[in-house]
């Protein structure tokens, strides 16, 4: 049972480049999340997903798109990374809204 | 909106010393109170929660009370250890929602 999943762990990007960013949990939960970390801004949610099929905007989703593959996946795609966009990406899911979040070990993404 | 602010770090105890990490929050309804914890290199861990005023989350020798009066939500330990250097956060989150709203993160360092 690996609990929430992500990859890769570390990417560097040059300004102007895509990536995406893949999350997979197998623990059979409905709601999933994308958050990112800033030194001294704690986690801010970018989307989430409350069930399959469904996507929603979060507090900072701008430069960001999401596609709820199936139950188990979740990914985050930066079309056109900027320097800001640098930060730690943390991976979440629940089994329904408002329960205990699960988080993955993080992405630590650097845009040049 | 709502918001959670904690005591900025870092926090530097001697092994064995009492901690406490200040926790507020601004609520426009009842929330749903929890201590993260983040341990070098991984994600967030839930360490306890609580869901409804004077309840009391406990784990790991950690302990936190709900206080509605003082809109507070503290993290104390008798006696901690080297394996307590971490980051803590603060977060409130509604029972029928999905979204998390964290504190910036307190960094404690605890030397032998």
């Amino acid at each position: 049972n690996a609990g929430v999943t992500q990859t890769p762990k570390f990417q560097v990007l040059k300004t102007g480049q895509s990536m995406t960013l893949q999350c997979a949990q197998d623990m059979n939960h409905n709601s999933m999340y994308w958050y990112r970390q800033d030194p001294g801004m704690g986690l801010r949610l970018i989307y989430y997903s409350a069930s399959e099929g469904t996507t929603d905007k979060g507090e900072v989703p701008n430069g960001y798109n999401v596609s709820r593959l199936n139950k188990r996946e979740f990914s985050l795609r930066l079309e056109s990374a900027a320097p800001s966009q640098t930060s730690v990406y943390f991976c979440a899911s629940s089994a329904q809204e408002g329960n205990e979040q699960f988080f993955g070990p993080g992405t630590r993404l650097t845009v040049l | 909106g709502d918001s959670v602010t904690q005591m900025e770090g870092p926090v530097t105890l001697s092994e064995e010393a009492f901690l406490t990490i200040n926790c507020t929050y601004t609520a426009t309804g009842y929330p749903s109170l929890f201590w993260y914890v983040q341990y070098p290199g991984e994600g967030l861990q839930l360490l306890l929660k609580a869901t409804k005023a004077d309840d009391k989350g406990s784990n790991k020798g950690f302990e936190a009370t709900y206080r509605k009066e003082t809109t507070s939500f503290h993290l104390e330990k008798g006696s901690v250890q080297v394996s307590d250097s971490a980051v803590y956060f603060c977060a409130l989150s509604y029972p029928a929602g999905n979204k998390l709203t964290f504190g910036g993160g307190t960094r404690v360092l605890v030397k032998p």
